[in-house]
């Protein structure tokens, strides 16, 4: 399972207030990052990092931000979360080998905005 | 876009093979094929890449064509808990980020 755990698994918010999903690894992996996972859509990339204070956007980062202040947990936030950001979110790292890197997916978060 | 092309759906019996093909003929030299798979509600599971060779695992065997515009994914004795939807990917090695999947092929495996 590549030592990812996000939490909470499950959530449900209420429109407007803000959420914070995290993402912790214990395997010292430099990239981590944050997809969500909408029907129709398949998986899409939010933001990811490859160092500590170090991240960049993805495919879909507007409305998320994220943080990274120590190798071992990834932040995503959403700061006003809209029925729209209802989802399942994977966090993933990236694991660097002689043939290539993988990356790895934790299990997911279910996020429910009403 | 993705840049690999699966059927949509596959059937399977208990006990049997699973031959997954999937079609990257725009891959460039770089580029690795990695398969991924999805069981229902669970985060996706990385399976197996390949660049060149055929590769092997305790999961799956890779087969890539000599020139490599298309691969096959090999489960070879597939079980009812392989159902799940199975997704062929390239990418260049040493790439930052994404991995972009595209519709993938829903495996079913029946008793």
């Amino acid at each position: 399972d590549a030592g990812i755990t996000q939490s909470p698994r499950h959530k449900v918010t209420e429109t407007g207030t803000p959420v914070t999903l995290r993402c912790h690894q214990t395997e010292n992996h430099r990239y981590m990052y944050w997809y969500r996972q909408d029907p129709g859509h398949g998986l899409r990339l939010i933001h990811y990092s490859y160092g500590v204070k170090d991240t960049d956007k993805g495919e879909v980062s507007d409305g998320y931000s994220v943080s990274r202040s120590k190798t071992e947990d990834f932040l995503l936030t959403l700061e006003s979360a809209t029925s729209s950001q209802t989802s399942v979110y994977f966090c993933a790292i990236r694991e660097t080998g002689s043939s290539g890197n993988t990356i790895y997916f934790g299990e997911g978060s279910w996020l429910t905005v009403v | 876009d993705a840049k690999t092309t699966q059927p949509p759906s596959m059937d399977c019996a208990e006990g049997r093979a699973a031959n997954l093909p999937c079609n990257h003929s725009t891959i460039s030299g770089n580029e690795y094929v990695y398969w991924y798979r999805q069981i229902h509600s669970q985060g996706p599971q990385y399976i197996i890449h390949g660049l060149k060779n055929n590769e092997t695992n305790e999961m799956a065997s890779l087969i890539i064509t000599e020139d490599r515009k298309s691969s096959t994914l090999i489960l070879p004795h597939a079980t009812l808990r392989d159902t799940a939807v199975y997704y062929c990917i390239v990418r260049v090695a040493g790439s930052q980020g994404n991995l972009i999947f595209g519709k993938g092929t829903k495996l079913s495996v029946k008793p």
